[in-house]
């Protein structure tokens, strides 16, 4: 069946600039995850979703930084102002529920020049 | 602070042989752990997992072995081959959200 889908697969910006990032969870999956992966390091936790709703935003790094999910299925990350300190792979995962295996998309790659 | 992470950056093991990749801990709360696989351009997939009330857990060519005393976990992989070659990271769910907190990750590499 169909894994967790991301888009773009690659984004170059320049400084200053807004992006959006795509996430199609697996279907019926009810619970969606936002990482982001600097080179050399393991994948750093953003947002969690369950439904429509955002549960916990903790790893959030600042308020440039917005994701929604509005129909609790497809969730978008938002970043304002691009910096390029925010160059990284923004990792997405989804799961049937909190506490269960988390399923990884391939990553949206950000280059921010 | 708290975290999770791996002793060795790099690991090189012949095809056919054992592979043993380790990892510690330092919340001794913790008590869920996954260990996941990443190549190149992918996401992590995962491999296996193990909660605190176990010591040991087996899947097919991979084993996990959990020891909370000194909080500490491997992963072992038998008969290692060029598919396996990755960077493997351990990480804990962390509270009651499943949110996962990663290591840095150890790169095995398979000689054939």
């Amino acid at each position: 069946g169909a894994g967790v889908s991301q888009t773009p697969s690659n984004k170059v910006t320049e400084k200053g600039k807004y992006v959006e990032l795509r996430c199609d969870p697996i279907s019926g999956h009810t619970a969606l995850y936002w990482y982001r992966q600097s080179l050399g390091q393991g994948p750093e936790f953003l947002i969690y979703f369950q439904g429509t709703g955002a549960a916990d935003d903790s790893g959030l790094p600042n308020d440039r930084f917005f994701a929604v999910r509005p129909e609790g299925s497809v969730s978008t990350l938002k970043i304002q102002r691009t910096e390029r300190g925010d160059s990284a792979v923004y990792l997405c995962a989804s799961s049937p529920a909190r506490n269960n295996e988390q399923f990884f998309g391939p990553g949206t790659r950000l280059t921010v020049l | 602070g708290e975290s999770v992470g791996l002793h060795l950056p790099t690991l090189s093991v012949q095809e056919g042989d054992n592979s043993i990749i380790n990892c510690a801990y330092s919340n001794s709360a913790s008590d869920y752990f996954i260990w996941y696989k990443q190549e190149s351009g992918k996401g992590p997939q995962f491999i296996i997992d193990i909660r605190s009330n176990m010591d040991k857990r087996q899947g097919q060519r991979v084993t996990v072995l959990l020891n909370k005393t000194v909080k500490h976990l491997s992963l072992q992989i038998a008969a290692t081959q060029p598919g396996d070659s990755a960077v493997y990271f351990c990480a804990e769910i962390r509270g009651n959200t499943g949110k996962l907190i990663f290591g840095q990750g150890t790169t095995l590499q398979v000689k054939p």
